[in-house]
């Protein structure tokens, strides 16, 4: 089952400037985390936020966390072209001792050079 | 830095053919998974082991099974391939208790049955 919905689904900006993508979700979470792939690779962890923080950065990454609104959103700021990838937003919750991590269905991001 | 192997980038499988998708990481991570990505669906949990010889259903386990016989090693099997698990699939691990950690992927394989 689906658990984040990003939006938009594609974004299509100069370099330079920034991208921001949303992502919503629909039950408690234990952690939001996003995750960036290149065209046919394997993804790749950019960062994550825990249900009890509302900012977090990361190099040229923000990311804020709204648990009231189910909501977060990714800041790519100052955009290259080797930002160009799919990113995906995925929730963690607990059952028991173990995690699922529930991913959505991604922003594809074209950074123009 | 940990590394997620799965041993095919492609793969063609015929209908009916048994197909094993291997995934082998170098960390001693007790928690492996299995997704399975298409596009316009995301990612979809398939299955996920949290300890060797454990197992435990995801999303969408029908038509697969999995086998967890050493802890570095995690395998996919379509009992018999059909055209609708034509697929890239992904496997990813995580160490038990690093909740506040992101998983690490492997660059996945993708499949075609023919």
């Amino acid at each position: 089952s689906q658990q984040g919905e990003e939006d938009p689904q594609a974004l299509s900006i100069q370099e330079g400037e920034n991208a921001t993508m949303n992502c919503s979700y629909k039950t408690s979470i234990n952690n939001l985390q996003w995750y960036r792939q290149n065209s046919g690779r394997g993804l790749v962890h950019l960062i994550l936020i825990r249900s009890n923080e509302r900012e977090k950065h990361s190099g040229r990454l923000r990311v804020t966390l709204d648990t009231s609104k189910k909501s977060s959103s990714l800041l790519i700021t100052a955009s290259r072209a080797a930002d160009t990838a799919s990113y995906f937003c995925a929730t963690e919750v607990s059952g028991g001792s173990n995690y699922k991590l529930t991913f959505g269905k991604g922003t594809l991001l074209t950074v123009n050079p | 830095d940990v590394k997620v192997t799965q041993s095919s980038r492609y793969l063609v499988k015929r209908t009916g053919e048994k197909v094993f998708l291997e995934c082998v990481q170098d960390m001693d991570h007790e928690n492996m998974f299995w997704y399975r990505q298409d596009p316009g669906l995301g990612l979809r949990l398939i299955y996920f082991s949290y300890d060797v010889k454990m197992k435990e259903k995801g999303d969408i386990p029908e038509g697969y099974s999995v086998s967890r016989e050493k802890k570095e090693r995690f395998s996919l099997i379509l009992e018999s391939a059909s055209t609708n698990q034509t697929s890239m699939y992904l496997c990813a691990s995580r160490r038990r208790g690093a909740e506040y950690y992101g998983y690490t992927f492997g660059s996945g394989t993708r499949l075609t049955v023919v």
